[in-house]
């Protein structure tokens, strides 16, 4: 049973606009949460992170909401770029385990 | 050279071959892992490596055999593979220091295909 979901296989956002990702989670058990970003043939890319007592972590476009209630986090990409275009895993960690969702390919057309 | 690097970038053997997979980290960690991509499944962790011990080793089958000889190189043997072993091979490193966070840094993977 997948404890990470993403739900969204893909998501299509214009240049300039905002991209919301989405990813769930059932265990309440995680206590780290993490975003990756991978381009074909390469492995994933770190993006950003937050820890379980935060709700909002910022990065410069990029920003984590975690909704601990619902169990549910988001990434947020603002403005969006050509180059953001990728496919985003988010992640969960508790442990020695870590935990990926399926990904959401985005696409962000100039 | 920097980050995680994995050799072969892409490996075809036969079920009856026995090949390595290499990893190497050029970061400093001290945590290494390795996880197997499907087409269209999550990541899933297959063995965790943390100061050269073995930490983890989530139900995988025995004819992957992980080998750690150092906190810098990571090996996956791999002997009778089926078919649907075909993935993405990728390992990561993390550095591991303690508390609740631990961020990975991935290698390019190694594309596997069993014949």
């Amino acid at each position: 049973d997948q404890q990470v979901k993403q739900n969204s296989p893909s998501l299509s956002v214009q240049e300039g606009r905002i991209s919301i990702l989405n990813c769930d989670y059932t265990n309440s058990m995680f206590d780290y949460f993490l975003w990756y970003k991978k381009y074909p043939a390469e492995g994933p890319t770190f993006l950003i992170s937050i820890s379980s007592i935060k709700d909002k972590n910022e990065d410069g476009r990029f920003t984590v909401f975690l909704n601990k209630s619902a169990k549910h986090l988001s990434l947020h990409i603002v403005p969006s770029q050509p180059g953001d275009s990728a496919v985003y895993f988010c992640a969960a960690n508790t442990g020695n385990q870590f935990y990926f969702g399926t990904g959401t390919s985005l696409t962000v057309i100039p | 050279e920097t980050g995680v690097t994995q050799t072969p970038r892409h490996l075809v053997m036969g079920m009856t071959n026995k090949k390595s997979l290499k990893c190497e980290q050029h970061l400093g960690h001290n945590a290494m892992y390795w996880y197997k991509q499907s087409a269209k499944k999550p990541l899933e962790l297959m063995f965790v490596y943390s100061l050269e011990e073995r930490v983890e080793n989530n139900s995988v089958p025995s004819r992957f055999s992980p080998e750690c000889p150092n906190s810098s190189h990571l090996f996956l043997h791999l002997h009778t593979l089926q078919p649907e072993d075909s993935a993405l091979y990728l390992c990561a490193s993390s550095a591991r220091q303690g508390g609740i966070t631990d961020t990975q840094y991935f290698g390019p993977g190694t594309r596997l295909t069993v014949l």
